[in-house]
C-alpha cells in the first residue's frame, strides 16, 4: 500500500516568510508524528497527533510553529516568520496507534526546508 | 527521560561480511521498545527491526538481527552478509510502551559504508 507522503519535497523560502508543510499518513493510521532533522541537533520530536488532537506540543521549538490535523488524516505543519535556524529536514511519521500495539512508526521522505 | 548513545560515527565493512552497529540506552521506563532505522542518501527513514524490553528472544528480520542485552542496556544491530545497498545512516531509537509514551528518542546515528 501507499506509504507516508510529504509535500513539498524541497522548499526554499526567504527569512520572515511563512511556510506550510504537508503530511499524508498511511491510510488507517491514527497516530501521526512530526520530527525535525538537522545537522547540529540530530532527530528531534516536534508534535504528536492521536486522531485530530495533539496531546503533546512540547517539542515545538517556538510559538512560530503550529500544526493541525483534519479528518484524522492529513496534517499541516506551519512555520511563521521563518528564521535561518529553521532550516532542516522535517519528517512526518505515522503508526496504527500510539500504544503498545502498532508501535512501529513509518516515515515519509521528508521536506527539506532552506531559509535564506 | 530517555537517552540513546551510538558511539560509532562511521563504520566500514567489506561486502558479504557481517557488521555490528552499537547502541546503548538509558531509560526509567519499565517497559520500552527499541528500534533500528536505516536512512539512505535519499533521506527516507526505513524501519528495520523492533525489540520489546519484555521479549526474551532477540529479534530477527532477514539479514538483520538485534543483539539485546538488557542488563547491559545495549541493543546492537547485526547485519549479516553486507550488501552495497546497505550503505546508509543507521539510527537506534527507543520509546516507552503504553500510557502516554509515544515519541521516539533517536541516537546520533552511524554511517555505514560497504566496500566492494
Amino acid at each position: 500500500g501507499a506509504g507516508v507522503s510529504q509535500s513539498p519535497s524541497n522548499k526554499v523560502t526567504e527569512k520572515g516568510k511563512d511556510v506550510e508543510l504537508r503530511c499524508d499518513p498511511i491510510s488507517g493510521h491514527t497516530a501521526l508524528y512530526w520530527y525535525r532533522q538537522s545537522l547540529g541537533q540530530g532527530l528531534e520530536f516536534l508534535i504528536y497527533f492521536q486522531g485530530n488532537s495533539a496531546p503533546d506540543k512540547s517539542g515545538l521549538p517556538s510559538d512560530r510553529f503550529s500544526a493541525e490535523r483534519t479528518g484524522g488524516s492529513v496534517s499541516t505543519l506551519t512555520i511563521q516568520r521563518t528564521q535561518q535556524e529553521d532550516s532542516a529536514v522535517y519528517l512526518c511519521a505515522s503508526s496504527r496507534t500510539s500504544g503498545s500495539l502498532g508501535y512501529e512508526q513509518y516515515f515519509g521522505p521528508g521536506t527539506r526546508l532552506t531559509v535564506t | 527521560a530517555q537517552k540513546i548513545t551510538q558511539t560509532q560515527p562511521g563504520m566500514f565493512v567489506q561486502e558479504k561480511e557481517a557488521v555490528t552497529l552499537d547502541c546503548t540506552y538509558d531509560t526509567s521506563d519499565q517497559s520500552y521498545g527499541l528500534f533500528w532505522y536505516k536512512q539512505p542518501s535519499s533521506g527516507e527513514m526505513i524501519f528495520l527491526i523492533y525489540q520489546g524490553s519484555y521479549d526474551e528472544q532477540n529479534a530477527t528480520e532477514g539479514r538483520y538481527s538485534l543483539n539485546f542485552q538488557k542488563a547491559r542496556k545495549s541493543a546492537n544491530l547485526v547485519i549479516s552478509a553486507s550488501q552495497l545497498g546497505d550503505s546508509a545512516m543507521y539510527f537506534c531509537a527507543m520509546r516507552g510502551l503504553g500510557g502516554s509514551n509515544y515519541k521516539l528518542t533517536f541516537g546520533k546515528g552511524t554511517l555505514l559504508t560497504v566496500n566492494p
